[in-house]
């Protein structure tokens, strides 16, 4: 069976440039999950949707990040006006139930973003 | 921030011989998980283990945790060339009785094993 995709599997911009960054969930997974890898901060926990409750925004960068999940399955995350730090891997993720611990992950590849 | 803490950074050993990382964390858990990761790929779901368990295994794999000091580790046994990867153990933190979504990943050990 198909798991997560994400697109684009690697994305180049210009520093102050919009981006915009997918993934299609397993088919039946309500909850996904979005991380970003970069050398110096590790992985990191940005956003998280399950079903229809409001997402936990708790681990957004800043004000330029944003993320929705339309029709509880494929996923966008935004990045407004990027910036050079913003550069990482952009690891997106889904399981089958609320709680991490209940469930296993199961990630992308990932959107490797690099900012000129 | 990152709550778990992992080592050795790296370890690099011979095909056949067994690798054990360790793995620290800070606060109260639901369930601590282990994940590979190979160059360039997303990460694999390795094992899961309850805080109210002590050692799991499965297949080569061996997980320990020790909730009083906050710590695991996996050990790789009979290891070989293909499980050269980076390992991340992470959890999943204990909100009022419920395991909540969000993960929390440590540093990673980089494993290279030699043919």
């Amino acid at each position: 069976g198909a798991g997560v995709s994400q697109s684009p599997s690697n994305k180049v911009t210009e520093k102050g440039k919009d981006v915009e960054l997918r993934c299609d969930p397993i088919s039946g997974h309500t909850a996904l999950y979005w991380y970003r890898q970069s050398l110096g901060q590790g992985l990191e926990f940005l956003i998280y949707f399950q079903g229809n409750s409001a997402p936990d925004k708790s681990g957004l960068p800043s004000d330029r990040f944003s993320a929705e999940r339309t029709g509880g399955s494929v996923s966008t995350l935004t990045i407004q006006r990027t910036q050079q730090e913003d550069s990482a891997v952009y690891l997106c993720a889904s399981s089958l139930a609320r709680g991490a611990g209940n469930q296993p992950q199961h990630f992308g590849d990932g959107t490797r973003l690099s900012i000129l | 921030s990152q709550q778990g803490e992992e080592d050795p950074q790296a370890l690099s050993i011979q095909e056949g011989e067994n690798a054990t990382m360790n793995c620290s964390y800070k606060t109260s858990i639901n369930n601590l998980q282990w994940y590979r990761q190979n160059s360039g790929r997303g990460l694999v779901h390795l094992i899961l283990i309850r805080s109210n368990e002590r050692e799991k295994h499965s297949g080569r794999l061996r997980v320990t945790l020790d909730t009083s000091k906050k710590s695991s580790s996996l050990l790789i046994t009979a290891s070989r060339a293909a499980d050269t990867a980076s390992y991340f153990c992470a959890t999943a933190l204990n909100a009022g009785g419920t395991s909540y979504g969000k993960l929390t990943f440590g540093q990673g050990t980089i494993l290279t094993v030699h043919p």
